[in-house]
């Protein structure tokens, strides 16, 4: 029974296009969210959070979208960029992170 | 500043033997956690320390996973009687406090091979 999940598990996307990455979760007691990203042989790099407070947190190319009463989370990359190609990971924090399965980004030139 | 750091960054072992996993976390950071991640998986929770103490150690699969932060920094992870299914990638993170919003920032993982 996983309380975090990313449905699809690899999406592609063309350069300088926008990428949206989807995350759902369980547990409405949930109060912050946050995205990581991997490349292979690393470890997660942090990316952006959102506290249930808000619905929407913004940095850069990235922007998250929390929407509480659906119980879902959205990652907006603008413009992808071939760079951005890596696993991107939704997570719950909960002292200790509730993770997804990931979502495998690549982005085309 | 400097990072969180993890060695070896890899351990190959064979089935039975001890493994000892060594973690630093950033400069300043009170709480550190343990993570391991199988292929194709995400990170599943193993322990994580708030100081010296374990604050919740309910992700250690049994008791052949022991670790320990005796002065509040460095962290081990150790592994008896090692098995196969052990081979995972090992992550530490490490942040400021132990609160739901507090950021953790990983370190790059020790992949261990048990043969």
């Amino acid at each position: 029974d996983q309380q975090v999940k990313q449905n699809s598990p690899s999406l592609s996307v063309q350069e300088g296009r926008i990428s949206i990455l989807n995350c759902d979760y369980t547990n409405s007691m949930f109060d912050y969210f946050l995205w990581y990203k991997k490349y292979p042989a690393e470890g997660p790099t942090f990316l952006i959070s959102i506290s249930s407070i808000k619905d929407k947190n913004e940095d850069g190319r990235f922007t998250v979208f929390l929407n509480k009463s659906a119980k879902h989370l959205s990652l907006h990359i603008v413009p992808s960029q071939p760079g951005d190609s890596a696993v991107y990971f939704c997570a719950a924090n909960n002292r200790k992170l509730i993770w997804g399965l990931g979502t495998s980004l690549a982005v085309n030139p | 500043g400097a990072g969180v750091s993890q060695t070896p960054s890899n351990k190959v072992t064979e089935k039975g033997k001890y493994v000892e996993l060594r973690c630093d976390p950033i400069s300043g950071h009170t709480a550190l956690y343990w993570y391991r991640q199988s292929l194709g998986q995400g990170p599943e929770f193993l322990i994580y320390f708030q100081g010296t103490g374990a604050a919740d150690d309910s992700g250690l699969p049994n008791d052949r996973f022991f670790a320990v932060r005796p002065e509040g920094s460095v962290s081990t992870l150790k592994i008896q009687r090692t098995e196969r299914g052990d081979s995972a990638v090992y992550l530490c993170a490490s942040s400021l406090n132990s609160g739901s919003q507090d950021t953790q920032y990983f370190g790059p993982g020790t992949r261990l091979t048990v043969l």
